[in-house]
């Protein structure tokens, strides 16, 4: 079975600039996550999706992110416009309700410039 | 609202001792917790869980934790660390509600990095 995977696994850009992450869940799997570890931390959650419900956004910068959950399957994290406190890795989870096996792909390490 | 806290942001053991990681949390409802660990420039592996039953859990590699409600922790023990064990360690909470299947939201701790000398 194939893990969680994201793209691209690394992205560099300027400030000001767009920039979009791409994750496919395990399939099956009807929650999924996003969220943003900056260097010496722990993970913070950004959105949680329901099938293709976000069903808890309170902590994702509204003005500048945006996400979305296509059919309920791939999902795609959006900046825009980037700045430079933005910088580090975004990382997307899934996980089906019964077995609280919250599985995490290996992430996006975003440097902005 | 939940939280965690790991006490010790950098942990350093000989080849062949003990490890122990702690990890208290705080939660107004019976929490779910998780050992993550990280090796550099990877996503998060799951080392073990504890939702419900045995306090005591068995996880991959070796490692195991107990939750003791009691003392709010759920430290993270392994009897003789290994060099392929040093990485960042993250202890995670969530809620169960009422209907038994998960809050959804981890709540993660600081992470301990995990140093073992030959």
């Amino acid at each position: 079975e194939a893990g969680v995977v994201q793209s691209p696994r690394y992205k560099i850009i300027e400030k000001k600039q767009p920039v979009a992450f791409w994750c496919n869940p395990i399939s099956g799997h009807n929650t999924l996550y996003w969220y943003r570890q900056n260097l010496g931390q722990g993970p913070e959650l950004l959105i949680r999706y329901e099938n293709e419900e976000a069903v808890d956004d309170s902590q994702l910068p509204k003005d500048r992110f945006s996400a979305e959950r296509l059919k309920g399957v791939d999902s795609t994290l959006k900046i825009q416009p980037a700045e430079l406190g933005d910088s580090a890795v975004y990382l997307c989870a899934s996980s089906s309700g019964n077995n609280y096996g919250y599985t995490f792909g290996s992430g996006t390490r975003l440097t902005v410039v | 609202a939940q939280s965690v806290t790991q006490l010790g942001s950098h942990v350093s053991v000989s080849e062949g001792a003990l490890v122990l990681l702690r990890c208290n949390y705080s939660s107004s409802v019976p929490p779910y917790l998780f050992w993550y660990v990280q090796y550099p420039n990877q996503g998060l592996q799951l080392l073990l869980k504890y939702t419900t039953g045995a306090t005591l859990v068995k996880g991959i590699n070796g490692f195991e934790a107990e939750f003791k409600k009691s003392e709010t922790s759920f430290h993270l023990t392994k009897p003789s660390a290994h060099m392929s064990d040093a990485a960042e360690y993250f202890c995670a909470v969530t809620l169960a509600n009422a209907g038994g299947t998960s809050y959804g939201k981890l709540t993660f701790g600081q992470g301990t990095i995990l140093t073992v000398h030959p």
